[in-house]
C-alpha cells in the first residue's frame, strides 16, 4: 500500500547528541514536509522540500537540518544546537503544482525524548 | 500572512448531540481550508477541504464544514457525535505564493473534542 513511513516511532537521546529521523514515501509525491508538534502549540513547520535537491526553512528551522537526495526520502537531523528537542515529529507529503490543492498526507510520527 | 485560529482548546459534547468545532481564518486571496483529525500518538488524518464551490463541504466519518466568507469562518460540524469522535482536531489554511516559491499548510493550535457517553 502507498503511504508515508516514519522511523523510529520512539527515540531517546542524550543531551549533546545528534539524531536523525527517517521519512520515506512511495506516493510519488514531489513535496515533503517536517512539522513539530508540542502540546498547546499545534503543528509548526521545520523544513520543507518541493523538489529533489532543494529545501526551504520553515518557521522553526534553527537546530535542525534536512537533505533531499531522493524523491522518496526526506530525513530530518535534530542537532545538539536544538535547545528543546523533546517533541512529536510529523512528516508529510503532497503532490505539487497543478494537481495540488494543498492537501497533505501524514506519517504516523516519531516521538523524540531527550534524557 | 495567512493564519487560522481555533478559539477553543477543548469542546465537550454528549454522545448523540450535534457538535461544532470552530475555526476562523485570515488570508489574502481565496482561501484553501482543511480539517484534520489526530488520535493519540498517531499522524494526522485528512477529513475535508474547501477549495471553491458549495459553502457546505462534506467529508469523512460524517463530518461536514461550513465556509462563511463574511465571518471568515470554517467551522467543523457533525449532526450526531460518537464517543469514537473523541480526538484532537486541526484546522489549516494553505499558504501558496508562487512568487516566493512558497507552498505549505499553516495549522491552528488544535481543539480537543471529548464526547461523553
Amino acid at each position: 500500500d502507498g503511504g508515508i513511513t516514519q522511523s523510529p516511532k520512539y527515540l531517546f537521546r542524550k543531551e549533546g547528541q545528534n539524531v536523525t529521523l527517517s521519512c520515506e514515501q512511495n506516493l510519488n509525491h514531489d513535496a515533503m514536509y517536517w512539522y513539530r508538534q508540542d502540546p498547546g502549540q499545534g503543528l509548526r513547520l521545520i523544513y520543507y522540500s518541493q523538489i529533489v535537491n532543494d529545501f526551504q526553512k520553515g518557521d522553526i528551522a534553527e537546530g535542525y537540518s534536512v537533505s533531499r537526495e531522493k524523491k522518496e526520502s526526506f530525513p530530518l537531523t535534530v542537532t545538539s544546537a536544538q535547545k528543546n528537542p523533546t517533541a512529536f515529529y510529523l512528516c508529510a507529503s503532497s503532490i505539487r503544482e497543478t494537481a495540488n490543492t494543498g492537501e497533505l498526507f501524514f506519517g504516523e510520527g516519531s516521538r523524540l525524548t531527550v534524557l | 500572512a495567512q493564519s487560522v485560529a481555533q478559539p477553543e482548546d477543548q469542546v465537550n459534547v454528549a454522545e448523540g448531540n450535534p457538535l461544532t468545532v470552530k475555526c476562523t481564518y485570515s488570508v489574502s486571496g481565496n482561501p484553501y481550508l482543511f480539517w484534520y483529525v489526530q488520535y493519540p500518538n498517531r499522524g494526522l488524518q485528512f477529513l475535508l477541504k474547501y477549495i471553491t464551490g458549495d459553502n457546505l463541504v462534506k467529508g469523512s466519518y460524517g463530518f461536514e464544514a461550513e465556509f462563511n466568507k463574511s465571518q471568515t469562518s470554517f467551522h467543523l460540524k457533525k449532526p450526531s457525535a460518537l464517543v469514537s469522535d473523541s480526538a484532537l482536531y486541526f484546522c489549516a489554511v494553505r499558504d501558496f505564493r508562487r512568487s516566493y516559491n512558497t507552498d505549505k499548510l499553516i495549522f491552528g493550535t488544535g481543539t480537543r473534542l471529548q464526547v461523553f457517553p
